[in-house]
């Protein structure tokens, strides 16, 4: 049974290309989580999505980023016209229900240069 | 106010050493309570669930204290390994689902 599965592990942009960065959550997991980290900092909240719907996105940035979990396919976290700012690591995870506890993918490290 | 708070350490201990952590929080109705473990550059790791009948994996126990709001871990008999960054999540919903994440508290332990 396959993990959270992310993908790109690292990913390198240059300032003002988008970033698209792929969950997908383990099997029979509906529900998917959005997260960043800076370095030497927690885990900021950004979005929570459930099949086609976006269910929580007070943590995402209101412009340039967007998220989406479509019915067939990962879910994509996007990045446009990306930023230095933008560089941290970016962990998806996913549960079954959301009382159950959440399993995280390996990350997607991003860089801006 | 934060919504979870713990100290950020760091803990530095001894091998063989009893470490308690403690996380509180703020929303009185938050329903599910977890502990995860994170190293350095890695993804967060489930470390155990935390019911209000307290629960033991071994050498962890993590208790519930529902009227004080607030959560704790014990780690006995510290080994090496459990040098991480510990983190307390709080999930409810009121007022939409929330998961919040705690930033953490370091743990070295030495030998």
């Amino acid at each position: 049974n396959a993990g959270v599965m992310q993908n790109p592990r690292h990913l390198v942009r240059r300032r003002g290309q988008e970033a698209r960065l792929r969950c997908s959550p383990m099997k029979g997991h509906s529900h998917v989580y959005w997260y960043r980290q800076l370095p030497e900092e927690g885990l900021k909240f950004m979005v929570y999505l459930q099949k086609e719907n976006i269910i929580d996105e007070s943590g995402m940035p209101k412009e340039r980023f967007s998220a989406e979990f479509p019915k067939e396919g990962p879910s994509i976290l996007r990045i446009q016209q990306v930023v230095r700012g933008d560089s941290a690591a970016y962990f998806c995870a996913s549960s079954p229900t959301t009382d159950q506890p959440q399993h995280f993918g390996d990350g997607t490290r991003l860089s801006i240069l | 106010r934060k919504e979870v708070e713990q100290d950020p350490g760091p803990f530095n201990v001894p091998e063989g050493a009893t470490v308690a952590f403690n996380c509180t929080y703020s929303n009185s109705a938050s329903q599910s309570f977890f502990w995860y473990r994170q190293d350095c550059r890695k993804e967060p790791k489930l470390l155990m669930s935390v019911y209000s009948s307290g629960n033991e994996d071994g050498r962890f126990t993590a208790q519930l204290n529902r009227a004080s709001q607030y959560i704790s871990l014990l780690i006995r008999d510290s080994k090496l390994s459990d040098s991480a960054t510990y983190l307390c999540v709080v999930t409810g919903n009121t007022g939409g689902f929330k998961t919040i994440f705690g930033a953490g508290t370091r743990l070295f332990v030495k030998a």
